[in-house]
């Protein structure tokens, strides 16, 4: 069976841009969260939606957006690109909201320059 | 503080060692997962835990809910084993991931 497929695997974008990244997750699996890695911050968490809606969101400025399709596919939107949102852009998809194992994809890597 | 610490943070050994790596947290859970991840990205769990001890061929994983520790051992280490694993737990109520800054290992033919 199919993993969680991360589309573009590379990006770069100006600064000022904006971008959209995309996530299937594994069929059958209705969550998927969005994690964000730096070598400065480590891996943080940016949002998890369930049948469409978000359910958590990190700390990160309102630049950063998503959602989830009637499918469960997912898109995650970064606008006016910065620098510092260079980073690998990782999603995981588990079955439903009470069942924590997680299945990551191989990530987006984004370079803002 | 952050609320998943993992010990040490490099590590380098000899293959055939025996590999421990830590993990504290300090904030209620639902779960701990151990994963890894290679250089190119891509994470891979490795085990997921809500009590007691999993083993998957030479890798053994323990938790201690009231002590909030968790530890992944690898017995017969191997180069192939050189990765950084990373402990995150699924804070308690949410569906969200915490992480630990990661423990890169690097194994020694």
């Amino acid at each position: 069976k199919a993993g969680v497929t991360q589309t573009p695997r590379y990006l770069i974008k100006t600064r000022g841009q904006q971008v959209t990244l995309s996530c299937s997750p594994i069929s059958g699996h209705r969550s998927v969260s969005w994690y964000q890695q730096t070598p400065g911050q480590g891996l943080q968490f940016l949002f998890e939606y369930f049948s469409e809606t978000q359910r958590n969101k990190g700390n990160f400025p309102g630049r950063f957006s998503g959602r989830q399709f009637s499918n469960s596919r997912s898109e995650m939107n970064v606008s006016t690109l910065e620098l510092g949102d260079s980073a690998l852009y990782l999603c995981a998809s588990s079955l439903d909201v009470n069942n924590y194992g997680y299945t990551f994809g191989s990530g987006t890597r984004l370079t803002v320059v | 503080k952050n609320e998943v610490e993992q010990s040490p943070q490099n590590l380098t050994a000899q293959e055939g060692e025996f590999i421990t790596i830590n993990c504290s947290y300090s904030v209620g859970i639902s779960a701990l997962h151990w994963l890894q991840q290679h250089p190119g990205g891509g994470i891979v769990s490795l085990f997921m835990l809500s009590s007691g001890k999993k083993k998957h061929g030479r890798l053994i994983a323990t938790i201690n809910i009231q002590e909030k520790h968790s530890s992944l051992h690898i017995t017969a280490s191997h180069p192939r084993d050189s990765a950084v694993y990373i402990c995150a737990v699924v804070q308690g109520g949410a569906q969200k991931l915490v992480f630990g800054q990661g423990t890169r290992l690097t194994i020694n033919p």
